[in-house]
């Protein structure tokens, strides 16, 4: 049973380009969390999504992110018009419950030349 | 607006010795988290706990909810415990994974 699965491990844009994170959850995991931690910051809560539904998109910048987790594939987490300060590594979690034990992934890393 | 403070910031540790990591919240949670995150490597949940004390191998978690305190210990530490410890909370009056993270302890143990 694998863990939760993020891919790219490292990813590397231009500015103005798009990026787009997965994140596949354990198997029979309907809950699904992005997490951002950018350099020598904390890590901040961005959006929590269940099958095809946003729950919580209250820790999401407004302009140019999106995330969505289709009834059938992994959550995507998509940053349109990359700037620098977008460089950070992306976590996703899951959990079978909205309330229960969350696994990580080993993130993704952003960075933005 | 929950705000979760981490003490030590840094700590640093002979092999063998008894480590505590502290985690004060400022606000009711319904569930405390310890993490643990290697450099430049994935996060590891290590206990999710809302009452009393949990152990794990070497590690105990222990929390007090009248004073929103929570410490994580290291008995006989060893140079592979050396990671990020991050507490983190959920929002308060949120049961879902809507976390509030502390700044993280960076805990190196010399063999």
């Amino acid at each position: 049973n694998a863990g939760v699965m993020q891919n790219p491990r490292h990813l590397v844009r231009r500015r103005g380009q798009e990026a787009r994170l997965r994140c596949s959850p354990m198997k029979g995991h309907s809950h699904v969390y992005w997490y951002r931690q950018l350099p020598e910051e904390g890590l901040k809560f961005m959006v929590y999504l269940q099958k095809e539904n946003i729950i919580d998109e209250s820790g999401m910048p407004k302009e140019r992110f999106s995330a969505e987790f289709p009834k059938e594939g992994p959550s995507i987490l998509r940053i349109q018009q990359v700037v620098r300060g977008d460089s950070a590594a992306y976590f996703c979690a899951s959990s079978d419950q909205g309330d229960g034990g969350y696994t990580f992934g080993s993130g993704t890393r952003l960075t933005v030349v | 607006k929950n705000e979760v403070e981490q003490s030590p910031q840094n700590l640093t540790a002979q092999e063998g010795e008894f480590i505590t990591i502290n985690c004060s919240y400022s606000v009711g949670i319904s569930a405390l988290h310890w993490l643990q995150q290697h450099p430049g490597g994935g996060i590891v949940s290590l206990f999710m706990l809302s009452s009393g004390k949990k152990k794990h191998g070497r590690l105990i978690a222990t929390i007090n909810i009248q004073e929103k305190h929570s410490s994580l210990h290291i008995t006989a530490s060893h140079p592979r415990d050396s990671a990020v410890y991050i507490c983190a909370s959920n929002a308060g009056g949120t049961s879902y994974g809507k976390l509030t993270f502390g700044q993280g302890t960076i805990l190196t143990v010399h063999p």
